[in-house]
């Protein structure tokens, strides 16, 4: 069973850091591009990027390409998503995804609030 | 970016109804596009990818059609666990975007 958790998320004060991390079992992980996406309150859905399966290719939503960073880990089947300078417009659910040409498998998603 | 319109953003239907919901692109984007059912507190489910075809698994009363840069998801008789929020995913282009999802009730 192809299973995705997220975790990292909580409360973070403005203008700070987070790193999310996405525990992915039950396949390949190394065989998969893998994805972030985003929802915040009341909100649609935002695609975040995505990371091929070697990590040499990279892709944003190009409005958040200075603030995140996708990257994984092959040996450990996680993926990660560093945020920086969050602001309250980062407050949202954040989702990883895998997929190669679209997303298949979602994780439930994991909670990040910016608030001071 | 390529712009994705659902409608209807709610919906009330009573079960065995049948139930349409649509996404409209702003540009052709040929059957790349995909339908995603979301209960409260769990993750994205993929019904339909490729605007027609039925992810394994799914109920065969979910199915896609489009045409041109309209694309249908039609639920042919309600049934209680379909009630859920709905939406549609362009993955045409990058960046892919979203329809605003809809979210079905029980009448």
């Amino acid at each position: 069973e192809v299973k995705l958790v997220e975790s990292g998320g909580g409360l973070v004060q403005p203008g700070r850091s987070l790193k999310l991390s996405c525990a992915a079992s039950g396949f390949s992980f190394n065989d998969y591009w893998m994805g972030w996406v985003r929802q915040a309150p009341g909100k649609g859905l935002e695609w975040i990027g995505e990371i091929n399966q070697d990590s040499s290719t990279i892709n944003y939503t190009p409005s958040l390409k200075d603030k995140f960073t996708i990257s994984r880990d092959n040996a450990q089947n996680t993926l990660y998503l560093q945020m920086s300078k969050l602001g309250s417009e980062d407050t949202a659910i954040y989702y990883c995804a895998r997929g190669d040409y679209y997303p298949d498998y979602w994780g439930q998603g994991v909670m990040v609030t910016v608030s001071s | 970016d390529i712009q994705v319109t659902q409608s209807p953003s709610s919906l009330l239907a009573s079960l065995g109804e049948r139930v349409t919901i649509t996404c409209q692109t702003s540009q052709s984007i040929s059957n790349n596009l995909n339908w995603y059912q979301q209960k409260p507190g769990q993750a994205p489910m993929l019904l339909i990818y490729y605007a027609t075809s039925l992810q394994t698994g799914m109920p065969s009363r979910f199915s896609g059609q489009y045409s041109g840069r309209s694309f249908t998801l039609t639920i042919t008789s309600l049934e209680p666990e379909d009630i859920a929020n709905y939406f549609c995913l362009q993955h045409y282009s990058a960046p892919w975007t979203f329809g605003g999802g809809t979210k079905l009730e029980l009448k």
